[in-house]
């Protein structure tokens, strides 16, 4: 069964230091999303992509992150500066789109668990 | 923002009991969704509900999608050890993009934590 896969697992870095998650959603999806869990808390909404662009952002989302699909199969989230409070599992998500109203499930990942230390 | 509330926060039942969780929100979602997430792993969705009233049974899960839209509930049915876990419920709207219209982000509730004793 087709899935989406992230890399690393688990990432550790320093305060101040910038990372990127990594994340080949399902091959024939075309929107794609990143949320975030804090240890013990509900998953988060980050970030919804589509077409190359940013579609939605949730006010989490600050100037320090960032995505980007680098080629056909990757999507990637960057965090520029590192802060404690960004240790979290970060988990990618993709969807089928179809013109129209499409009823159609997100796919998640199984999420990288960034440490910031 | 788009708050949801769960409950119970966690449920100590005994295997084969019934169990019963809901959620509800003060605004309107077109779809309700539940899923499970299994510790260190993503969420992995049970059962999906796309219309107010729909009842949608998944083997021994059944949920359904309160007729205001702003309500759902999971019921597991002579619960298993492998039922443990945490649940959560997810709302989604409809919202329009470019390539036409789908289903944007999803609002998690804050989880329920299962616990089965055999």
């Amino acid at each position: 069964e087709p899935e989406v896969t992230q890399t690393p697992s688990h990432q550790v870095t320093q305060m101040g230091q910038e990372v990127i998650l990594r994340c080949v959603p399902i091959s024939n999806h075309l929107y794609f999303y990143w949320y975030r869990q804090i240890l013990g808390q509900k998953v988060e909404f980050l970030v919804s992509f589509y077409n190359n662009e940013i579609s939605e952002k949730s006010e989490i989302f600050d100037d320090q992150f960032s995505v980007e699909r680098p080629d056909g199969s990757n999507f990637t989230l960057k965090i520029r500066s590192t802060k404690l409070e960004d240790s979290a599992m970060y988990f990618c998500a993709s969807t089928l789109l179809w013109r129209g109203v499409s009823n159609t499930e997100a796919f998640f990942g199984q999420g990288t668990r960034l440490t910031v230390v | 923002g788009q708050q949801l509330n769960q409950s119970p926060q966690s449920m100590f039942i005994q295997e084969g009991e019934d169990v019963s969780m809901n959620c509800t929100s003060s605004s309107i979602f077109n779809t309700w969704l539940w899923y499970k997430q299994d510790p260190g792993e993503g969420p992995v969705l049970l059962i999906a509900l796309y219309k107010a009233g729909e009842l949608t049974s998944n083997g021994r899960l059944t949920a359904q999608f309160g007729i205001t839209r702003k309500d759902s509930f999971l019921n597991i049915s002579a619960s298993i050890p492998s039922d443990v876990g945490i649940y959560f419920c997810a709302g989604q709207r409809l919202a329009n993009y470019a390539g036409g219209t789908s289903y944007g982000k999803l609002t998690f509730g804050q989880g329920t934590i299962l616990t089965v004793h055999p």
